[in-house]
């Protein structure tokens, strides 16, 4: 049973235009969302995240945009540069948990995204 | 740098033969995660410390196990490793923000 889903396993843009990852969730309890950047021989880093209050949480480049009633989030990237190229992943969590199973994070299975120049 | 290291980056190890993979952080951070990745799936959670309290997945192989002697340092044992064990194994720690996980570059591990 797979909570969070990222069903695009690759993508691939023209550097200057918009990249849209997505992602799809399945638990409603789920109510703290993360995107994390992977390059090749490195750990994981997070990129931007958004609560559940909110449906936009924007970083420079990076807009995280979050549709609760559809249980969907995506991550835009604009303008994409060639150094954006890497495995993006999406990540969930419940604070209701409390105790130490806070902060618990939920991983999609990742989408490599390839910036042409 | 505060960083989180994980050691040995490749680890090759024979079927059945214990092996044990370490994790150090120097963010003073009180939760320490690993995670086990195989290809092209998405990291999964084997077990986490809160502290010194240790809190293990339910579907976590008994294979696996853990052990954290102090804040900064975390290890992951495989007692009896198996084919289907070889895979990516990620540690993660967080702090304050318990929601943003840190984590170390891996330990791939391969079992022959």
């Amino acid at each position: 049973d797979q909570q969070v889903k990222q069903n695009s396993p690759s993508l691939s843009v023209q550097e200057g235009r918009i990249s849209i990852l997505n992602c799809d969730y399945t638990n409603s309890m789920f109510d703290y969302f993360l995107w994390y950047k992977k390059y090749p021989a490195e750990g994981p880093t997070f990129l931007i995240s958004i609560s559940s209050i909110k449906d936009k949480n924007e970083d420079g480049r990076f807009t995280v945009f979050l549709n609760k009633s559809a249980k969907h989030l995506s991550l835009h990237i604009v303008p994409s540069q060639p150094g954006d190229s890497a495995v993006y992943f999406c990540a969930a969590s419940a604070s209701y948990a409390g105790g130490t199973s806070y902060g618990k994070l939920t991983f999609g299975q990742g989408t490599i995204l390839t910036v042409h120049p | 740098d505060a960083m989180v290291i994980q050691n040995p980056r490749y680890q090759v190890t024979q079927f059945g033969k214990p092996v044990t993979l370490s994790c150090s952080q120097t963010l003073n951070h009180n939760v320490m995660y690993w995670y086990q990745q195989k290809s092209s799936q998405a990291p999964k959670l084997l077990f986490h410390y809160y502290d010194k309290d240790f809190n293990n997945e339910a579907d976590t192989p008994d294979n696996f196990q853990s052990r954290r002697p102090n804040t900064s340092f975390c290890f992951l044992d495989i007692r009896s490793p198996g084919l289907g064990d070889a895979a990516m194994y990620l540690c993660a720690t967080s702090g304050s923000r318990k929601n943003i996980q840190y984590f170390g570059a891996g330990t791939r591990l391969s079992v022959l």
